[in-house]
C-alpha cells in the first residue's frame, strides 16, 4: 500500500515565477491538506481540499492556490514567487469519514528553493 | 485559539537514558493532541495521539505521553533512548471540529553513544 507521495522532490525557481507541486494521497483517503515548513520551524497549515473544493484555509495569501482531482490527488500552485516562499512543502492525507481521529499521514515533502 | 508550546528547542541524552520532551497546550476545551517525529529528509510520522480517551497514551517505538489537564501538558517520554531516536519532534494540536493541525516549533533530540 503506497503512502502519500509527492513530486517533485526538489525544485529551484526564480523570484516572480510560478510553481506547481503535486500530491497523491494514501489509498482510501479522500482529503488532502498542504503545509509549509520553513527552515527551523514547525509546519504551517496552508489549506485543505475535500470533494474537489477548498474546505478550509490558513493564513496564506491568494498567491497560494490549489486543486483536487476526482481521484483525490491534489496540486498546490504558488504564483509570483518570493524568496520567503522557500520551504519544505508537505502534503498530508486523511479520511474525512474518520475525522474524529484527526489522523493525517504525511508525504516526504517537496523542497522549494526560490532564488 | 489553540496552540502548543514546546519548552525545549534542543534535548541531548545518552543512549540508554530516559527521554523527556516537554509540551504545553492552550485550549478552551479538551483538545486532540499528537506527537509527530521527523527524521532528516523524511516526512512526518505519527508517534501517538490523544483524543479524550485514556490519559496515558502509548505510541510506536516505545514512546508514550500523558495528558495532564491540570497542568495543560502533554509531555513525551521514553524509558531508554536509542541512537535511531535522534530526530525532530513536534507537539501538535488539532483545531476543534476540524483536522487542521497546529504545530509547535519542534524539539531536536540528539542521542550520544
Amino acid at each position: 500500500d503506497a503512502g502519500v507521495t509527492q513530486s517533485p522532490t526538489h525544485l529551484i525557481k526564480t523570484r516572480g515565477q510560478q510553481v506547481t507541486l503535486r500530491c497523491s494521497p494514501k489509498s482510501g483517503h479522500d482529503t488532502v491538506s498542504w503545509y509549509q515548513q520553513a527552515l527551523g520551524q514547525g509546519p504551517q497549515f496552508i489549506f485543505q481540499y475535500y470533494e474537489e473544493e477548498e474546505r478550509q484555509r490558513g493564513n496564506f495569501p491568494d498567491r497560494f492556490s490549489g486543486h483536487q482531482f476526482p481521484n483525490y490527488s491534489s496540486e498546490l500552485n504558488v504564483n509570483a514567487l518570493l524568496l520567503g516562499d522557500s520551504a519544505l512543502y508537505l502534503c498530508a492525507s486523511s479520511n474525512l469519514g474518520l475525522a474524529a481521529t484527526y489522523e493525517q499521514y504525511f508525504g516526504p515533502g517537496t523542497r522549494l528553493t526560490v532564488t | 485559539a489553540q496552540s502548543v508550546t514546546q519548552l525545549d528547542s534542543h534535548v541531548s541524552v545518552s543512549e540508554g537514558t530516559p527521554v523527556l520532551l516537554r509540551c504545553n497546550y492552550s485550549s478552551s476545551y479538551s483538545p486532540s493532541l499528537f506527537w509527530y517525529v521527523q527524521h532528516p529528509n523524511k516526512g512526518l510520522q505519527l508517534l501517538l495521539k490523544y483524543t479524550s480517551a485514556a490519559t496515558l497514551v502509548k505510541g510506536i517505538n516505545g514512546f508514550e505521553a500523558e495528558f495532564k489537564k491540570s497542568e495543560t501538558s502533554f509531555h513525551l517520554t521514553k524509558p531508554s533512548a536509542h541512537m535511531s531516536d535522534a530526530a525532530e519532534y513536534f507537539c501538535v494540536v488539532s483545531e476543534r471540529n476540524t483536522d487542521k493541525l497546529i504545530f509547535g516549533t519542534g524539539t531536536r533530540l540528539q542521542v550520544f553513544p
